[in-house]
């Protein structure tokens, strides 16, 4: 069965300064990967997917994560952030052939200080 | 489209009283799920249906807990003589096929006091 690491429960960062969300996934087949993201009071929302192809997949407003198979990871990344970036980040991972039931990390809270 | 809407958003009742909860997925999703979350954990899944046919429950879901999907649109789940460690986020996703992103609601909250 698959699952999901997300080693840092708190990511404390300042303002422009950039970042880097760690998750690292398990699992005996070929897998789906997914970032989401819930800002206070709000529900989950979709930040990126990789689903094939290019394994640098990126969002609208400036994250990116790369699929690596041989470290089994996809850490979500961003140069620069912003005070509205605060939030809890959520890995994914769906495994092909099975299921597809997507099992979620125990999250990260992104914390941006001015 | 308005996206996967809960109904309500907060629940408060008391231990021992059955609580339903009501999910209307994105149209024309054949797949919905149902995730709990507490507080600094990420969603655990619950149970999954393709179309009206549940075809999946967690083992974190007790012979309480019951979940439909009649006629393969909105979804229902009922806690029955509810406990305090019930006390959670109640999550509904939807999703158009396999292999694809799961779309959420914004949940249900359930206090069980």
């Amino acid at each position: 069965a698959q699952s999901v690491t997300q080693l840092d429960s708190q990511v404390p960062v300042f303002e422009e300064a950039p970042v880097e969300l760690r998750c690292n996934y398990s699992s005996s087949v070929s897998v789906y990967l997914f970032w989401y993201v819930q800002y206070p009071n709000q529900g989950l929302q979709l930040l990126l997917k990789y689903l094939s192809g290019s394994t640098l997949v990126e969002s609208i407003n400036g994250f990116e994560a790369e699929f690596n198979k041989s470290q089994t990871s996809f850490h979500l990344r961003k140069p620069s952030v912003h005070i509205s970036d605060t939030a809890e980040y959520f890995c994914a991972v769906s495994e092909q052939g099975g299921s597809y039931i997507p099992t979620f990390g125990r999250g990260t809270s992104l914390i941006v200080h001015p | 489209d308005t996206g996967v809407s809960q109904d309500p958003r907060h629940k408060i009742t008391k231990r021992g009283q059955n609580v339903t909860f009501r999910c209307d997925p994105i149209s024309e999703h054949n797949r919905l799920y149902w995730y709990r979350q507490t507080l600094g954990q990420g969603p655990e899944f619950l149970t999954y249906f393709q179309n009206e046919a549940q075809l999946e429950k967690s083992r974190l879901l007790s012979d309480r807990f019951s979940a439909e999907r009649p006629k393969g649109s909105f979804s229902t789940l009922e806690i029955q003589r509810t406990e305090q460690g019930d006390s959670a986020m109640y999550l509904c996703a939807s999703s158009p096929e396999v292999g694809t992103e799961a779309f959420f609601g914004q949940g249900t909250r359930l206090t069980v006091v």
